[in-house]
């Protein structure tokens, strides 16, 4: 069975600050993997995914992340907060890069002024 | 594009009533997907349709809930009788395994969600 750890289920850094979310995933086969952002009373939206083909990947809102197969991590990073980043952020594993995604528990990012 | 439109937004109902929460996927869009978010169970995949064939069902908590796609154009999720404990934010997303796979429109798109409360 595939499943994606989320450590720290909030994090606060200052606006201009570096962004580190973390992700571990568990999967018996390559996998797809994504994050995705959630604003309040919002739907999921697509930040950035991997697909077996460049290993660090370029998102939207300047955030990427790369896939480390060694660490079966897929940390997601941004060098600079802004304000309007603060949301909730969920890491996904798929073994069919479509398909069952399966979600973790989400990390809740907090920008200070 | 109007993007996946979720009804009603809000919910609020007594235990025991019949719930339907409605889905319209975006247009060409053949894969669609309930999910549920709670605090203590995260996200959920409930069920999933394929060309409005269900393929898995297996997140579906009970008997109690029922989905279906009559048309590529419409979904719904059926809770009867409701309870207390399914009360949840439910989101229906839609896709296609169409277009380039490395690019961000190939995936799914997600609803705003329907919040429902049952008392």
């Amino acid at each position: 069975a595939q499943s994606v750890t989320q450590l720290g289920s909030h994090v606060s850094v200052s606006e201009g600050a570096l962004v580190l979310l973390r992700c571990n995933y568990s999967s018996s086969v390559p996998p797809y993997l994504f994050w995705y952002v959630q604003y309040p009373n919002q739907g999921l939206q697509l930040l950035l995914k991997y697909t077996s083909a460049a290993t660090l990947v370029k998102g939207i809102n300047g955030f990427e992340a790369e896939f480390k197969k060694s660490e079966t991590s897929f940390h997601l990073t941004k060098p600079s907060a802004h304000m309007s980043d603060a949301a909730e952020y969920f890491c996904a594993v798929s073994n069919t890069g479509f398909q069952k995604l399966v979600f973790g528990t989400g990390t809740r990012l907090l920008v200070s002024p | 594009d109007a993007g996946v439109i979720q009804s009603p937004r809000h919910e609020v109902t007594e235990m025991g009533q019949e719930v339907t929460l409605r889905c319209k996927p975006i247009s060409g869009h053949d894969y669609l997907f309930w999910y549920r978010q709670t605090m203590m169970r995260g996200l959920e995949l409930l069920i999933y349709f394929n060309n409005n064939v269900p393929i898995d069902d297996s997140g579906m908590p009970e008997d109690r809930f029922s989905a279906k796609m009559p048309n590529a154009s419409f979904s719904t999720l059926k809770i009867q009788p409701s309870e207390p404990r399914d009360s949840a934010v439910y989101f229906c997303a839609s896709g296609s395994r169409g277009g380039e796979v490395r690019t961000l429109s190939y995936g799914y798109t997600f609803g705003s969600g329907t919040r429902l409360t049952v008392v």
